[in-house]
């Protein structure tokens, strides 16, 4: 698992603080978007979904937003913790195939 | 536990030799997916099952193949394994087609020499 976390874009952020992770994505005809996170060695795990009729959506400490004009999709995750820190993947599905972005690496700094 | 478990974790093999990697969910999910996962290019989909007996290509699907015969089965075949099938191998179910909340396996490190 850790090799995959080479190469990647990478966000340091101080402990206590906001994140935002950002994607741009292809597909205009894409139903959903969804956001995965992906701790070391471990496959990854949902974190939240928004419909593309919708441009915000919360969760639990987190915060989705879509920007259909420019393509953009961007996840904020409030008070980051140590444990936020992992790579997170955005993805497109059209109701059968998903395409999931490269991902980010998020650095969380105590 | 609801999980989706994944045979064998680690494999390392030589250039032609036929082998299949498990994949098994215990939670009656219709969807699964077998996805790639390569440093700086993401997760990408080899094939996914809608169903029993209904399967079609992701966007990699060349050297792969599946199957899914049982509900809960989904395993990956590589007839004749090369180097660039050296991966990390992921599988993953979904409760249905939408496919909007996927459940993912630890995941196989794939090696091909």
């Amino acid at each position: 698992g850790e090799s995959v976390g080479l190469h990647l874009p990478t966000l340091s952020v101080q402990e206590g603080d906001n994140s935002i992770i950002n994607c741009a994505y292809s597909n205009s005809a894409s139903d959903y978007f969804i956001w995965y996170k992906q701790e070391s060695g471990k496959g990854p795990q949902f974190i939240i979904d928004i419909r593309s009729n919708m441009d915000k959506r919360q969760g639990q400490r987190v915060t989705v937003l879509l920007n259909k004009t420019v393509k953009h999709l961007s996840l904020q995750i409030a008070a980051t913790q140590p444990g936020d820190s992992a790579v997170y993947f955005c993805a497109e599905t059209t109701y059968q195939k998903v395409t999931f972005g490269i991902g980010t690496k998020l650095q969380v700094i105590p | 536990e609801a999980q989706v478990t994944q045979n064998p974790r680690y494999l390392i093999t030589v250039t032609g030799k036929k082998l299949t990697v498990t994949c098994s969910q215990n939670m009656n999910h219709e969807y699964m997916s077998w996805y790639r996962q390569d440093p700086g290019l993401g997760l990408r989909q080899i094939y996914y099952s809608m169903n029993v007996e209904v399967t079609d290509k992701g966007d990699v699907p060349e050297g792969y193949k599946v199957s899914r015969k049982e509900k809960r089965n989904f395993p990956l075949i590589l007839e004749s394994p090369s180097p660039n099938q050296t991966s990390l191998y992921f599988c993953a179910s979904a409760l249905n087609g939408g496919v909007i909340e996927q459940f993912f396996g630890p995941g196989t490190r794939l090696t091909v020499l």
